[in-house]
């Protein structure tokens, strides 16, 4: 079971790009890297699944070196709305879904 | 297409008490999960299910109970309330790995 480590909180201001980065030094051959985001009395929401180096969709990007210990989710041009929650998430397809959401990143941008 | 949806949205219990919380879905995944989130804690997982008449521990399955009699629906039980289960509980139902769709939570306070 991969740990994920990741910064409690982060200050932004509007129209600037956030870079939020999750640790995990045990992540095995078969996990993969997904991120989640989740606004206060809301469950969260999938933001963006990777494996290795970069996957982009139109919401986020996330880069993923070489040697997997890291990842970080890059998120353009933030606006108040992007003011959330972020978990970190690795695990694989395998079939013992026992997987642990940390208790992630809160984003707060400023007008 | 409603997704994910949770019933019911808040509930009172006293201790010693039983409810069951129901989960459904109309996106035909396999996959469903029971979480519980503490004020400013991450999501932990109760139990899970990967088909229709499975069920699997999660992190925290203590004092819980499951059953997916039908693949569209998830139920969670709690037989006997106690105050350390006042939480939020959320429902999600996914494919496979950890793209998963979240309900939008049941308030449960225990006194």
């Amino acid at each position: 079971l991969a740990k994920t480590t990741q910064p409690i909180s982060m200050d932004s201001y509007e129209g600037q790009e956030v870079n939020i980065t999750c640790s995990h030094n045990n992540i095995a051959t078969n996990d993969y890297i997904t991120w989640y985001q989740q606004f206060p009395s809301q469950g969260p929401r999938f933001i963006i699944q990777g494996y290795k180096t970069k996957v982009t969709n139109e919401v986020a990007s996330l880069f993923i070196p070489a040697d997997r210990k890291s990842s970080t989710l890059s998120l353009p041009r933030v606006s108040l709305s992007d003011t959330a929650v972020y978990y970190c998430l690795v695990g694989s397809y395998n079939y013992g879904q026992n997987f642990v959401f940390g208790p992630g990143t809160r984003l707060s941008v400023l007008p | 297409n409603a997704g994910v949806t949770q019933t019911p949205k808040f509930r009172v219990l006293k201790t010693g008490q039983s409810m069951t919380l129901l989960c459904a879905q109309d996106m035909n995944h396999e996959y469903m999960y029971w979480y519980r989130q503490d004020p400013g804690m991450g999501l932990r997982l109760i139990h899970y299910s990967v088909g229709e008449g499975t069920t699997a521990k999660g992190e925290v399955p203590d004092g819980y109970n499951v059953s997916r009699l039908k693949k569209q629906n998830f139920l969670l039980g709690l037989e006997s309330a106690a105050p350390s289960q006042t939480s939020v509980y959320f429902c999600a139902a996914g494919l496979a790995g950890y793209e998963q769709y979240f309900g939008p939570g049941t308030r449960l306070t225990v006194t």
